[in-house]
């Protein structure tokens, strides 16, 4: 059965780093996100990207967040200068189109930021 | 942001008898609904949806009941199994809008 997979699994940063978390969507979906739980809370919204764009963003994406489609296949959160407070669990997601309203998660990336 | 609400952090059940999770929500605009089942170190895992067009839908032991008046949902598992064991969460969004907004998440235990 196909999968999101995410890489890393785990990665720590020094605070003020720079952080790329990776993610493989489904294949043949058109729709991609990236969300956030920070331990003990709920899962957030980050972001959502279609057609090479950013289709919506929450108020948690802010300018030190950013999104990209580099190739084919690769969809990247890039966190420019990370916090303490940027430690959580990041899952990206995909679906298959604007009809199909059911994202897909991968089993996510834990950032802790020291 | 309490749009979607979990009330019950936890809840255990017998092998075999009916598992009832609940969830509240507060935005009327909201018009679709999923549940998603967590494992520990994993993504949450989409289980089933209902559209507001819809009061009940049904896919194997999971039943997912929509009262639109009450804002309500629930998620019926029977029987329950023990690999059943997970964190339930619940979802919404409405058209227009690909912000999905979770649930806290339920506990759910399944005793052998």
């Amino acid at each position: 059965e196909p999968e999101v997979t995410q890489t890393p699994s785990h990665q720590v940063t020094q605070m003020g780093q720079e952080v790329i978390l990776r993610c493989v969507p489904i294949s043949n979906h058109l729709y991609f996100y990236w969300y956030r739980q920070i331990l003990g809370q709920k899962v957030e919204f980050l972001v959502s990207f279609y057609n090479n764009e950013i289709s919506e963003k929450s108020e948690i994406f802010d300018d030190q967040f950013s999104v990209e489609r580099p190739d084919g296949s690769n969809f990247t959160l890039k966190i420019r200068s990370t916090k303490l407070e940027d430690s959580a669990m990041y899952f990206c997601a995909s679906s298959l189109g604007p009809r199909d309203r059911r994202p897909l998660f991968g089993s996510g990336t834990r950032l802790t930021v020291v | 942001d309490q749009q979607v609400k979990q009330n019950s952090p936890s809840l255990s059940v017998q092998e075999g008898r009916i598992s009832i999770l609940n969830c509240d929500y507060t935005n009327s605009m909201f018009d679709y609904f999923l549940w998603y089942k967590k494992y520990p170190a994993e993504g949450p895992t989409f289980l089933i949806s209902i559209s507001s067009i819809k009061d009940k839908n049904e896919d194997g032991r999971f039943t997912v009941f929509l009262n639109k008046s009450a804002k309500h949902l629930s998620l019926h598992i029977v029987p329950s199994q023990p690999g059943d064991s997970a964190v339930y969460f619940c979802a919404a969004s409405h058209g227009g809008s690909e912000d999905m907004r979770f649930g806290a998440g339920t506990r759910l235990t399944v005793k052998p």
